[in-house]
């Protein structure tokens, strides 16, 4: 069973510029989460969406933004990228369901630097 | 949400048993505890979850004190693989549900 797939792995931008990063939840997961990883914040939660609608947004700017599709993939966008935004971006997938037992499966994120 | 507090770091010897501790004084009643991990240059990794009763699986075992305020995740035999950060998380139910909040994790070393 093929596992969470995100791309690119490894992206450099510079500032100004905006960076879309795509990832495919394993097969018959309807949620998609997207995490930032930085050394100073650690692991933070941007947004999460389950069946193309976003059910839940972390506490970052609208340049950060998601979206979801059909067949359940999903993309996120930075627009105006900063420097701060050099960070791991994770993607992870499950089932969806409300409940504290759902776990996530993540990928292995994808690594953006930005000059 | 409910926070849980781990040790920053731990260290193990190979082969030995590990005992993870994580408190979470403030859990809800509908609160389940997870653990991930999450190993250099890699996405986090899921290790077990629990309510009330203890858990095992392939990975781990997890302990959950009776009160619930406390709980620990046993890894049986440390191999150098498990050379990790762990993460204990809580997870309610309803929209508390839709993410996970991550503290700092403990970072385990195991020594050959």
């Amino acid at each position: 069973k093929a596992g969470v797939t995100q791309t690119p792995r490894y992206l450099i931008k510079t500032r100004g510029q905006q960076v879309t990063l795509s990832c495919s939840p394993i097969s018959g997961h309807r949620s998609v989460s997207w995490y930032q990883q930085t050394p100073g914040q650690g692991l933070q939660f941007l947004f999460e969406y389950f069946s193309e609608t976003q059910r839940n947004k972390g506490n970052f700017p609208g340049r950060f933004s998601g979206r979801q599709f059909s067949n359940s993939r999903s993309e996120m966008n930075v627009s105006t990228l900063e420097l701060g935004d050099s960070a791991l971006y994770l993607c992870a997938s499950s089932l969806g369901v409300v409940s504290g037992a759902n776990v996530l499966t993540f990928g292995a994120g994808s690594r953006l630097t930005v000059l | 949400d409910a926070k849980t507090t781990q040790p920053n770091s731990m260290e193990s010897n190979e082969e030995e048993p590990v005992h993870l501790p994580c408190n979470h004084s403030t859990i809800s009643g509908t609160d389940y505890i997870h653990w991930y991990r999450q190993l250099p240059s890699q996405g986090p990794e899921y290790v077990i979850h629990g309510l009330t009763s203890n858990v095992n699986n392939r990975m781990a075992s997890l302990a959950i004190a009776e009160d619930r305020k406390s709980s620990t995740l046993i890894l049986h035999r440390a191999t150098l693989r498990d050379a990790a950060v762990y993460y204990c998380i809580l997870r309610a139910s309803g929209a508390g549900s839709y993410q996970l909040t991550f503290g700092k994790g403990t970072k385990l070393s195991v020594i050959p």
